[in-house]
């Protein structure tokens, strides 16, 4: 089946330093990619929306300069987290929709943890 | 406001048994909703989808159930089994939004025990 994969599953960066996570569709095309972030024991957040081609749309109360989201290709989409702090430490999950099958098939990546230190 | 609330007590059972997870939601118009299931430090993986106009859903050992009067939906798991011992999100996807956004509860998490 579909598969989203992202990378890398676990990064430790240092504060004010930059971190990118790629996310990946595997065997279909992505128009429309989905970033969450997720902190423990609290549900996934959506904080934007990647469309190829376009800029993305974000959530309110999420800061566009600080997490920039690129999805250059059908492919692949990814989330630069600039000038990292701690508080940023934290799960972020993609998902893409298959525009092959029903409009209700979204796929999830597996996840990245990110620690600023 | 807008709430989407799973019990976030964890839910013990013994093996065997039929596990009911609980999704309630406050001033939303869903299109449909979702059940995903979550392993630590995994991302969700989807299990079933019900549509407002739906009542229930079944697959294999899993049955959801849908009341829009109610604004709750009911996740079942029959015969469980300690390896269905997991975190289980339920989402709702509104009919504003391009039906692309997914809402979140917390989940809750389920131990089965042998």
């Amino acid at each position: 089946g579909a598969v989203v994969s992202q990378h890398p599953s676990r990064v430790i960066c240092k504060s004010g330093t930059s971190v990118k996570i790629e996310c990946r569709s595997l065997d279909f095309q992505a128009t429309t990619m989905f970033w969450y972030r997720q902190f423990p024991k609290q549900s996934l957040m959506l904080m934007a929306t990647s469309n190829e081609g376009s800029k993305a749309t974000y959530e309110q109360g999420v800061e566009k300069d600080k997490f920039l989201i690129n999805h250059a290709s059908l492919t692949l989409s990814t989330l630069t987290v600039t000038s990292a702090h701690p508080e940023d430490s934290s799960f972020y999950i993609c998902s893409a929709r298959d525009p092959g099958t029903a409009a209700d098939t979204i796929y999830f990546g597996e996840g990245s943890w990110l620690t600023v230190v | 406001s807008q709430k989407i609330e799973q019990n976030s007590e964890a839910l013990n059972i013994q093996e065997g048994k039929t596990a009911t997870l609980t999704c309630n939601y406050t001033n939303y118009s869903p299109a449909y909703l979702q059940w995903y299931r979550q392993d630590p430090g995994r991302g969700p993986v989807f299990l079933l989808l019900i549509r407002e106009n739906e009542k229930e859903k079944r697959k294999e050992r899993l049955k959801v159930t849908f009341d829009t009067t109610l604004k709750q939906s009911l996740f079942h798991i029959t015969a469980s089994q300690p390896a269905d011992s997991a975190t289980y999100l339920c989402a709702l996807v509104p009919f504003s939004g391009g039906y692309n956004k997914l809402i979140f509860g917390a989940g809750t998490r389920l131990a089965v025990h042998p």
